[in-house]
């Protein structure tokens, strides 16, 4: 079976700041996919960024910066300089090769950005 | 803007009630999906479509009911709902793996249920 820990329920940072989001992940499969997605106060969620458990290559997208590691099994998030629009639920999730596309969410972590 | 599309936004309804949600896409994704989230928590996956037929089906009441009339639409009937159904139920598309591997799913912005 597979699992997926966020340990922080709710991170509260002021503008500007960075905040690093933990994801722990468990599953015995070998080919496996890892994913951020965002769900903002409308209720969509947004997909950041997919993983294969083959590319341990960390990954940068403008603010946004990913950072995989197996021997962990840790693929952890962090925004750079958070600004409001960044305030959100922010969901990692596992998905393995044999179950197709059946997504194991976190639990989230909800981050508040003040002004 | 979302690329899947879903309505009504927000639906009230009593439990002897009949209604249904629907969902759309035009991605040209053949794998779709419902999920139900409650406050706080994360989404439940409740049904998957692959090229319009049911995969998988995670042991939803059968006052649920997924209907996949095509490669674009979705739909979820509902009746004889009871007050803890109220969530918001969300919808996603994606490829169907294992088209390059698990692909990401796209979601749409969901609908808001409630139960009297």
């Amino acid at each position: 079976a597979q699992k997926v820990t966020q340990a922080q329920t709710e991170i509260s940072v002021v503008e500007k700041e960075d905040v690093t989001l933990d994801c722990v992940y468990e599953t015995r499969d070998t080919t496996y996919y890892l994913f951020w997605y965002k769900q903002p106060p409308s209720g969509e969620l947004v997909f950041l960024i997919r993983r294969n458990s083959f590319d341990e290559q960390n990954e940068i997208s403008g603010r946004y910066s990913w950072n995989f590691q197996k021997s962990t099994s840790s693929f952890n998030f962090t925004i750079t300089a958070s600004q409001v629009v960044d305030s959100a639920v922010y969901f990692c999730a596992l998905s393995v090769g044999a179950a197709g596309n059946k997504l194991t969410f976190g639990g989230g972590t909800r981050v508040l950005v003040k002004p | 803007d979302t690329e899947v599309t879903q309505t009504p936004k927000h639906l009230v309804m009593g439990m002897t009630n009949k209604k249904s949600l629907k969902c759309e896409q035009h991605m040209g994704h053949r794998a779709m999906y419902w999920y139900k989230q409650k406050a706080k928590k994360p989404p439940e996956l409740m049904f998957v479509y692959s090229y319009e037929k049911l995969s998988i089906n995670e042991s939803v009441p059968s006052r649920f009911s997924p209907e996949c009339p095509n490669s674009s639409l979705l739909n979820l009937h509902l009746h004889a709902l009871q007050p803890e159904d109220s969530a918001l139920y969300l919808c996603a598309s994606s490829q169907v793996p294992p088209l390059g591997g698990n692909q990401p799913q796209h979601f749409g912005d969901g609908t808001r249920l409630s139960i009297l």
